[in-house]
């Protein structure tokens, strides 16, 4: 079965500063890979998403890449600010009917003033 | 569409109680998923269910755990016994309609059991 692997577990970058969070997955069939961003104590909510026929997509000041060759994709986030602090999950899925998210194990994104 | 609706928010039961969770999936929805989430094990997927059948339980922790989705608007996760292990934060999340790829999480049921 997929198997996602995300790195670091926990990230402390400069205020303004960008910072990258990298996950990788195993199973060749996944073709949805989705991130979120959980504040402390609320849900988990999609921030942004990117399908493997597509190398990159980006929404203001995030952007996510992905290299399907490699199995890794990755979350950007460019000048960072104190409200991008949270816990950022990455997942991986095939896109059929009944498919399920297989979730990295998140990381805790710090940034400090 | 308010949302996915969990209650209740919070609960406080001392071990060998009947622990009871409730979630509302957004109209529209044909797919409902139960998370735990822990320090230790982060986000763990119970089980999710398919135009309200189960397709994958394989997450469910032992035979204290269950779920039930009845019909397309509610779905109950009932813990019997309750252990102290078992506190944490459940999540429903439901999938479906025209942003069918997204999962909408409720706000989360913080269980605690003494």
């Amino acid at each position: 079965g997929e198997n996602v692997e995300q790195h670091p577990s926990t990230l402390s970058v400069q205020e303004g500063d960008s910072a990258v969070i990298k996950c990788t997955y195993s199973d060749s069939a996944s073709n949805y890979f989705p991130w979120y961003k959980q504040e402390l104590g609320k849900r988990p909510q999609l921030i942004i998403d990117i399908r493997s026929n597509v190398g990159e997509k980006k929404d203001q000041r995030i952007a996510v890449t992905l290299n399907k060759t490699a199995k890794h994709f990755s979350l950007h986030i460019t000048e960072t600010q104190p409200e991008d602090s949270a816990v950022y999950f990455c997942a991986a899925s095939p896109l059929d009917s009944n498919y399920q998210l297989i979730w990295g194990a998140g990381t805790k994104l710090i940034i400090k003033p | 569409d308010a949302g996915v609706i969990q209650s209740p928010r919070h609960e406080v039961t001392e071990m060998g109680q009947e622990v009871t969770l409730r979630c509302k999936p957004i109209s529209g929805h044909n797919s409902l998923f139960w998370y735990r989430q822990t320090m230790m094990r982060g986000l763990e997927l119970l089980i999710y269910f398919n135009n309200n059948v189960p397709i994958d339980d394989s997450g469910m922790p032992e035979d204290r755990f269950s779920a039930k989705m009845p019909n397309a608007s509610f779905s109950t996760l009932k813990i019997q016994p309750s252990e102290p292990r078992d506190s944490a934060v459940y999540f429903c999340a439901s999938r479906g309609g025209v942003t069918k790829n997204i999962q909408y999480f409720g706000a989360g049921t913080r269980l605690s059991v003494l």
